[in-house]
């Protein structure tokens, strides 16, 4: 069956460094990927999405990249600050689309 | 600009009682809307999509129900909640062209 993997443990990051987060996923060839991100009890909001061939996006401080050889995409956060902390879900997209569990995002100051 | 709205925000019930939640949208017409729930510790999972009035697709077969009496209304239901119902509801449109969904605040369910 389908399955998406990211990061379970919380991930800490320094403010002002570049935080990575990881989307694996197998038994699926995406159409296209997306990255999200909620806050504690909100509803997530849309960041990016990039298509199977594409190989990397950009907007403002954030990095998507798309290995569809590797079956991964890495979420790049640039001069990290505390602001970014949050949960980041990776979802994937073809005629339907599926959500991964998330990873949080700490940024210490 | 579209927004979504869902109510209640919050609601605590009974195991076996009914169950309607309700999802508007403004600023769009003849959206596809689905409804998520999020349990604790799990993903986003899918339970219902729906790209008219009256056309419901169910994902995950369970006590759950779907409808779309209008363009712009889509509501959850339940006839007996169990406790594993509980969960955070969220309702969401598909944006156009490039397939991202716009959420609802959700709806917190606690079945007690």
């Amino acid at each position: 069956s389908q399955k998406i993997e990211q990061n379970s443990e919380a991930l800490n990051i320094q403010e002002g460094k570049t935080a990575t987060l990881t989307c694996n996923y197998t038994n699926y060839s995406p159409a296209y990927l997306q990255w999200y991100r909620q806050d504690p009890g909100r509803g997530p909001v849309f960041l990016l999405l990039i298509r199977e061939n594409e190989k990397e996006k950009r907007k403002e401080r954030l990095k998507v990249t798309f290995d569809t050889t590797l079956k991964q995409s890495l979420f790049h956060i640039t001069a990290s600050q505390p602001a970014d902390s949050a949960t980041y879900l990776c979802a994937l997209g073809d005629d339907k689309i599926i959500f991964g569990k998330g990873t949080r995002l700490h940024i210490l100051p | 600009s579209q927004t979504i709205h869902q109510w209640p925000a919050t609601l605590v019930q009974p195991v076996g009682s009914p169950l309607s939640l309700e999802c508007t949208v403004e600023g769009t017409s003849n959206p596809n809307l689905y409804w998520y729930r999020q349990a604790a510790g799990r993903g986003l999972q899918l339970l219902f999509y729906s790209v008219g009035i009256g056309q419901i697709s169910s994902e995950v077969p369970q006590n759950l129900s779907a409808s779309r009496p209008q363009d712009r209304q889509f509501i959850l239901s339940s006839k007996k909640l169990l406790l594993s119902d509980s969960g955070f509801y969220l309702c969401a449109l598909e944006g156009t062209g490039r397939r991202e969904q716009y959420f609802g605040p959700g709806t917190r369910l606690t079945v007690t």
